[in-house]
């Protein structure tokens, strides 16, 4: 079974700082990544998506994650956060099998951004 | 143009009774999904359907919890006999296809469930 895991519950960043959100997943085959972003009061939107090629996924606001297989790691970066970046952040996992439908998400982490 | 819409946004319910979430998807699309979001945790899946039938419900939790989607578009979760265990945050996510590379899922807003 495949499974996801965020290391950090939940950060506090001011205005400007960097931003890494670490994500680590367990899949024995080959696999598709997301991170999907929830604002305070919004549906879950997709940010990027990882599904072959180059590793170095660039998505939406700024934001890029790195798929490094050896480490079965999908982090998510951004080199300057701003205040509206406030949101919970969620990885995800597609397997490229049978059940290639199915997301299996991270428990989340919340990121607090202080103007 | 109209996203996936969930009603009710929320709902209270006393333990024991039975409730239903509806989820209109995105038009045209044939793949409907169902996840379930406790306190603290990530979504969890529950059913996926392509058109009209349940092509994958092993995420339901037992058998107070079924799902319908009769005609191909709206899908009704049903939950007979509440607990409150049962409480969370339902989400329903729809996308053109269903397994398929490139075809991302839309999420709705979700039906906070409250059961006391």
């Amino acid at each position: 079974a495949q499974s996801v895991s965020q290391h950090n519950h939940h950060v506090i960043l001011s205005e400007a700082a960097s931003l890494e959100l670490g994500c680590n997943y367990s899949y024995g085959g080959t696999v598709n990544l997301f991170w999907y972003v929830q604002y305070p009061g919004q549906h879950l939107q997709l940010l990027l998506k990882y599904f072959s090629g180059d590793p170095l996924v660039k998505g939406i606001k700024g934001f890029e994650a790195e798929f490094i297989k050896s480490k079965f790691s999908f982090n998510l970066r951004k080199p300057s956060v701003q205040w509206s970046d406030t949101a919970e952040y969620f990885c995800a996992v597609k397997g490229s099998g049978g059940s290639n439908y199915k997301l299996t998400f991270g428990k989340g982490t919340l990121l607090t951004v202080n103007p | 143009g109209a996203g996936v819409s969930q009603t009710p946004s929320n709902k209270v319910t006393e333990k024991g009774k039975y409730v239903e979430l509806r989820c209109d998807p995105i038009s045209g699309h044939t793949a409907l999904y169902w996840y379930r979001q406790s306190l603290g945790q990530g979504p969890e899946f529950l059913i996926y359907f392509q058109g009209t039938g349940a092509a994958d419900d092993s995420g339901l939790p037992n058998d107070r919890f079924f799902a319908v989607r009769p005609e191909g578009s709206v899908s009704t979760l049903k939950i007979q006999r509440t607990e409150r265990g049962d409480s969370a945050v339902y989400l329903c996510a729809s996308s053109l296809t269903g397994g398929v590379l490139g075809s991302p899922l839309h999420f709705g807003n979700g039906t906070r469930l409250t059961v006391t």
